[in-house]
């Protein structure tokens, strides 16, 4: 079935840009999202990528789409200790009745002041 | 940008009772909602899809006796958690689409806690 990898941890220093990588593997998926978790909180949508754009820049915030690799990044420039968080990347498709969202395990960004 | 409320955002009960958890879209009508279960440190299980007027689709493992799900109107759907016990402690999560439209993103509640004594 379908599934979606991250990597566990990330720990920037303040004022560096953060970069968090996602792959997925099915070839079918039409959006690809990036979500934020704080603790005790629910889930945030941060931005998302259709599968037929290279990049999408918002403020801080970018994100890379390789299809061919099926590799998604989140770039957060000049991370502040309030990045701190849980990101979540995810992805859907009509395949799976247009509805249903895959998650990832989730990334957790330590930022150190 | 759309909201979508979740209530009450901490429950803590003695095991036995059942525990009712409202999630209400605010500024869009939502024909789809989703309940997941978060475990400490763990991503999202989704439990259970549900659509407005007809009954919600439950998850393999998920036992749908025990979690009851109603979808009355467009704008809420309640989750159900029946006789609850200790393992039942969770934090549960509501998540809303906004419309019939496929691959929008789910807009989530910010969740409720659930601790069973």
């Amino acid at each position: 079935g379908e599934d979606v990898e991250q990597s566990l941890f990330l720990s920037v220093r303040e004022g560096d840009s953060s970069v968090i990588n996602c792959t997925y593997t099915d070839s079918s998926s039409t959006y690809l999202y990036w979500y934020k978790q704080e603790p005790g909180a629910g889930l945030q949508l941060l931005t998302y990528i259709f599968s037929n754009m290279d990049m999408k820049q918002d403020q801080r915030l970018t994100v890379l789409l390789n299809k061919k690799d099926k590799h998604l990044s989140l770039r957060i420039a000049d991370t502040q200790t309030g990045d701190s968080a849980i990101y979540f990347c995810a992805e859907s498709n009509s395949n799976t009745g247009g509805f249903k969202t895959i998650f990832g395990a989730g990334t957790r960004l330590f930022v150190k002041a | 940008g759309a909201v979508v409320s979740q209530h009450p955002s901490r429950v803590i009960c003695k095991s036995g009772t059942s525990v009712k958890i409202e999630c209400r879209s605010l500024d869009f009508q939502a024909t789809t909602m989703f309940w997941y279960r978060q475990f400490p440190k763990q991503s999202l299980m989704l439990m259970a899809t549900s659509n407005e007027g007809s009954k919600a689709t439950y998850e393999q493992g998920v036992e749908k006796d025990k979690f009851l799900i109603n979808h009355a109107s467009l704008t809420l759907s309640t989750l159900t958690v029946t006789s609850a016990h200790p393992e039942d402690s969770s934090f549960y999560i509501c998540s809303a689409l906004s419309g019939l439209i496929s691959n929008q993103p789910q807009h989530f509640g910010d969740g409720t806690r659930l601790s069973i004594l």
